[in-house]
């Protein structure tokens, strides 16, 4: 059972352009964490989001926790190819890695 | 710190073949988990580890299927037999059991069984 959906699931956009990444659920999590794989290597965490409303940003990605905290959003402002990667949203339902359940994965290209 | 180590990058092997993939996590982290990732069913939980004693291995597919973390900086996922829908990345991940801390990845081990 998949607990965490992420939409869309493949995205193709120029450089420059914005986008933004969603992930639901119908289960509450304690916290949710981003991750980004490329290809050939393991995910590597972004950013991890606690608080019910909570906005964090990192760069040109700024991720949000919904207040019911059962969904996020990821926005990525002015695209740029090293952002090409697969998102993938971690939902914890403890506070600990031992319950994270991961997401369907958005897959990103960003050409020139 | 070298990060999660995993061997060998890449196996191919046949059908009822035994393999064994191999994790070294980051020292200090006292959690380890392995993970299998495939196009169809994304990246799955396959068993984890919580100061070398398996805690949760739900997520083994079968008894085809074991793992062992004889001590705190080694462990393995072994596959015995093989068989072709088996083929996927395994990835080892290890973090330490604390509020939030995030997981380690190494970057996997591409396993083909043809």
């Amino acid at each position: 059972t998949q607990l965490l959906e992420q939409s869309p699931q493949f995205l193709s956009i120029q450089e420059g352009e914005n986008l933004t990444v969603y992930c639901n659920s119908s289960s509450v999590f304690s916290s949710l964490q981003w991750y980004r794989q490329e290809p050939g290597e393991g995910p590597v965490l972004l950013v991890t989001v606690v608080t019910g409303g909570e906005v964090k940003k990192l760069k040109r990605l700024t991720f949000q926790f919904g207040d019911a905290r059962k969904d996020s959003s990821l926005h990525i402002t002015a695209a740029q190819p090293g952002d090409t990667g697969l998102y993938l949203c971690a939902g914890a339902r403890t506070g600990t890695a031992s319950k994270l359940t991961f997401g369907t994965g958005t897959r990103l290209q960003v050409t020139l | 710190d070298a990060g999660v180590i995993q061997s060998p990058r890449h196996e191919v092997t046949e059908m009822g073949q035994e393999v064994t993939l191999r994790c070294k996590p980051i020292s200090g982290h006292n959690s380890l988990f392995w993970y299998r990732q495939t196009m169809m069913r994304g990246l799955e939980l396959l068993i984890y580890f919580n100061n070398n004693v398996p805690i949760d291995d739900s997520g083994m597919p079968e008894d085809r299927f074991s793992a062992k973390m004889p001590n705190a900086s080694f462990s393995t996922l072994k596959i015995q037999p093989s068989e072709p829908r088996d083929s996927a990345v395994y990835f080892c991940a290890s973090s330490l059991e604390v509020y939030n801390s995030p997981l380690h990845f190494g970057n996997g081990t591409r396993l083909t069984v043809t």
